[in-house]
C-alpha cells in the first residue's frame, strides 16, 4: 500500500536560519508531488508541485524552494527563514495523469519561526 | 489560488443531528472532492464526485453536485463527536486541485 512520510512534525527555527523539510512516498512510482502551506484556520496554498524528478513548478514567489532529487522524495528548503514563513506545511502525492483523482497527504510539519 | 468557497465557515450541531456543508466554485471542473482535516493533522480524502455525476454516497456521507449552479454539498448524517474537524472542498482540473477555505464543524455531545 502507498504511504507518505513527512518530517519533522514540529519545528522551531530562528529568523535567518535555513530550512529543510523532507517528504517521501512509498508504494508508488512516478507520483505527482505537492507542497502546501496552511495558515491558521485557513485553506491550503499550493507552494510547489512536481510531475517528475528535477521538475519543479512554483506557484507563489517567496523565500522557499523545492527539489525532487529522487522519484519519491520531495524537499522544501529555505536559505534564510522569515517570520512570515511560519505555518503548517503539508506534503501530498497523487497519481500521474491530467485529471487529479485525489491526494494523499502527509501528517504535516508545524513550523514556527522566532 | 482558491476557487471553492465553503459555506458556512463554521457549524456547531448536537451529536446525532445531520450536518450540511456547501461549496461553490467558479470554473468548469473534472471532479470535485471533499477532505477532512482533524486539528493539527494532514487532510484525509473523503469522497470524489465526477462532473457527470449528481449524487454519491459513502457510509454516512452524501455528496451532491450541481454543475449548472457550480455548487456541491456534503451531508453527514447522524453526526458523531469524531466528526469534529474542518472540511474542505477541492475542484480538480488538469493536474492539480484548487481548494476552498473550509468549514469548521463542531459536534457537541
Amino acid at each position: 500500500s502507498q504511504t507518505i512520510h513527512q518530517w519533522p512534525a514540529t519545528l522551531v527555527q530562528p529568523v535567518g536560519s535555513p530550512l529543510s523539510l523532507e517528504c517521501t512516498v512509498e508504494g508508488t512510482s512516478n507520483p505527482n508531488l505537492y507542497w502546501y502551506r496552511q495558515a491558521a484556520g485557513r485553506g491550503l496554498q499550493l507552494l510547489f508541485y512536481s510531475v517528475g524528478i528535477g521538475q519543479i513548478s512554483s506557484e507563489v514567489p517567496q523565500n522557499l524552494s523545492a527539489s525532487r532529487p529522487q522519484d519519491r522524495q520531495f524537499i522544501l528548503s529555505s536559505k534564510k527563514l522569515l517570520l512570515s514563513d511560519s505555518g503548517f506545511y503539508l506534503c501530498a502525492w497523487s497519481g500521474q495523469g491530467r485529471i487529479t483523482n485525489g491526494y494523499t497527504f502527509g501528517s504535516g510539519t508545524r513550523l514556527t519561526v522566532v | 489560488s482558491q476557487q471553492g468557497e465553503e459555506d458556512p465557515q463554521a457549524l456547531s450541531i448536537q451529536e446525532g443531528e445531520n450536518a450540511t456543508m456547501n461549496c461553490s466554485y467558479k470554473t468548469s471542473i473534472n471532479n470535485l472532492q471533499w477532505y477532512r482535516q482533524n486539528s493539527g493533522r494532514g487532510l484525509v480524502h473523503l469522497i470524489l464526485i465526477r462532473s457527470n455525476e449528481r449524487e454519491k454516497h459513502s457510509g454516512r456521507l452524501r455528496v451532491t453536485l450541481d454543475t449548472s449552479k457550480k455548487s456541491s454539498s456534503l451531508l453527514i448524517t447522524a453526526s458523531r463527536a469524531a466528526d469534529t474537524a474542518s472540511y474542505f472542498c477541492a475542484t480538480a482540473s488538469n493536474y492539480q486541485l484548487i481548494w476552498g477555505a473550509g468549514t469548521k464543524l463542531i459536534i457537541k455531545p
